[in-house]
């Protein structure tokens, strides 16, 4: 069935080194992929999206990469800061399905050590 | 703009008590969600709308419904609330259907129901 899910549940970093955020999905059809940042008692924010025509997207010290042959994708954080600290959450849909059918993981906590 | 904005931010009832949450978005967005997120668990769709006067069930819909009179709010009622509708509620908003839209969330509210 429809899955997406993370690897890790909690990941430690030192402050200044990358972060690397993993997520897998299995449903063939997904072609758009979102990565989702939530802070402590918010809801989640868009961090950046990709489609499935591209293998790689950067933004502002973030970069998804696409790997759609073992359908895994992850969020790369350069130089990680104590405010990167939250839920990261990555989701799924495909063009075939309205926003409707967005799939959510079930989050890795990012916790940044001084 | 003030975005998504939910209200309450807390509450507790008891159980067969009933209540409203309200959802209001400022951006003239078409689609409106709401979903419930569980400890350890990512966002699960309850009902969404795709305008004004229109609501559909989502993944997890039993005992909650919904209405949408205006375009800008999105109101999700329970009847009578259980145990298990513990949890943290949040809303969410697109510009308008389809795959490729990036969904703006509210700051959520949690509710216990004792």
């Amino acid at each position: 069935g429809e899955s997406v899910g993370l690897h890790l549940p909690t990941l430690s970093v030192q402050e200044g080194d990358n972060s690397i955020i993993n997520c897998a999905y299995s449903n063939s059809a997904s072609d758009y992929f979102i990565w989702y940042k939530q802070e402590s008692g918010k809801g989640p924010q868009f961090i950046i999206d990709i489609r499935s025509n591209m293998d790689k997207r950067q933004g502002q010290r973030v970069t998804v990469l696409l790997n759609k042959t073992v359908k895994h994708l992850s969020l790369q954080i350069a130089a990680t800061q104590p405010g990167d600290s939250a839920v990261y959450f990555c989701a799924e849909n495909s063009r075939y399905s309205s926003a409707s059918k967005i799939i959510f993981g079930s989050g890795t906590r990012l916790s940044i050590r001084p | 703009n003030a975005g998504v904005t939910q209200t309450p931010k807390f509450r507790v009832l008891k159980t067969g008590q009933s209540m409203t949450l309200l959802c209001a978005q400022d951006m003239n967005h078409e689609y409106m969600y709401w979903y419930r997120q569980d400890p350890g668990m990512g966002l699960r769709l309850i009902h969404y709308s795709v305008g004004e006067g229109t609501t559909a069930k989502g993944e997890v819909p039993d005992g909650y419904n919904v209405s949408r009179l205006k375009k800008q709010n999105f109101l999700l009622g329970l009847e009578s609330a259980a145990p298990s509708q513990t949890s943290v509620y949040f809303c969410a908003s697109t510009e308008t259907g389809g795959s490729y839209n990036e969904q703006f969330f509210g700051p959520g509210t949690r509710l216990t129901v004792l």
